[in-house]
């Protein structure tokens, strides 16, 4: 059984602050990772996706991927209260038919 | 563009009802997949369709069944409904040409089986 592993949180930060949400999976063989934001009641939005080693970039997120220790994350500078949601990380099966999601980690940014 | 589309955006049934959802995906995109989502759980992958044909099967009975029609819009059928089958069904659609792993998502489709 493929899985994605996340702390469900929840985690709380202060508003400014860095918010450092982690993620592990048991699939050596997946090659896509993505980070999704879903707030209450809502679908998942996409956030970041990243394929190699390495730290990649977009705004105020930034994702970080190992695949050698099978851990990707996704750090959140001058966390906001309207990043409060939860965060979940999805990394592709083999055959790049299926996204593998872990629970999802519960973010709260207090102003 | 339009984002991936779903309906209807609720939906009431009664165990042993049959159930179908329809997704269209973002316009270019020919592929579709299908996620069960059910409370405090990441989404669960059900199927995923790529030009018509069937390329990704999850782990679900064989009461759920879907299909893509040559327009890229795809339905779900859940027969038999059973009380676990509540959850939010999630349309996801890919396969844009320069990136074809990331899955962008619809509203969701929010199913009650009482």
């Amino acid at each position: 059984q493929k899985e994605v592993e996340q702390n469900s949180g929840p985690l709380s930060v202060p508003e400014g602050a860095i918010a450092s949400l982690n993620c592990t999976y048991s699939d050596r063989g997946s090659q896509s990772f993505f980070w999704y934001r879903q707030y209450s009641g809502k679908s998942p939005e996409l956030i970041m996706s990243i394929y190699s080693n390495g730290d990649k970039e977009d705004g105020r997120f930034t994702a970080q991927l190992n695949k050698a220790s099978q851990y990707v994350s996704l750090l959140i500078r001058d966390s906001q209260p309207s990043d409060s949601a939860t965060y979940l990380c999805a990394v592709n099966n083999q055959a790049g038919t299926a996204l593998i999601f872990g629970k999802g980690t519960t973010l709260s940014v207090s102003s | 563009d339009a984002g991936v589309t779903q309906s209807p955006t609720h939906l009431i049934k009664t165990r042993g009802q049959h159930v179908t959802l329809r997704c269209s995906p973002i316009s270019g995109h020919k592929s579709v997949s299908w996620y069960q989502q059910v409370l405090g759980q990441g989404p669960q992958f059900i199927f995923q369709y790529y030009e018509k044909e069937e390329r990704g099967r999850g782990n679900f009975p064989d009461r759920f069944s879907a299909r893509q029609f040559p327009n890229y819009s795809s339905e779900l059928n859940v027969n038999a409904l059973l009380l676990g089958d509540s959850a939010l069904y999630l349309c996801a659609s890919s396969w844009d040409e320069l990136d074809p792993d990331t899955q962008y998502f619809g509203p969701g489709t929010r199913l009650t089986v009482l």
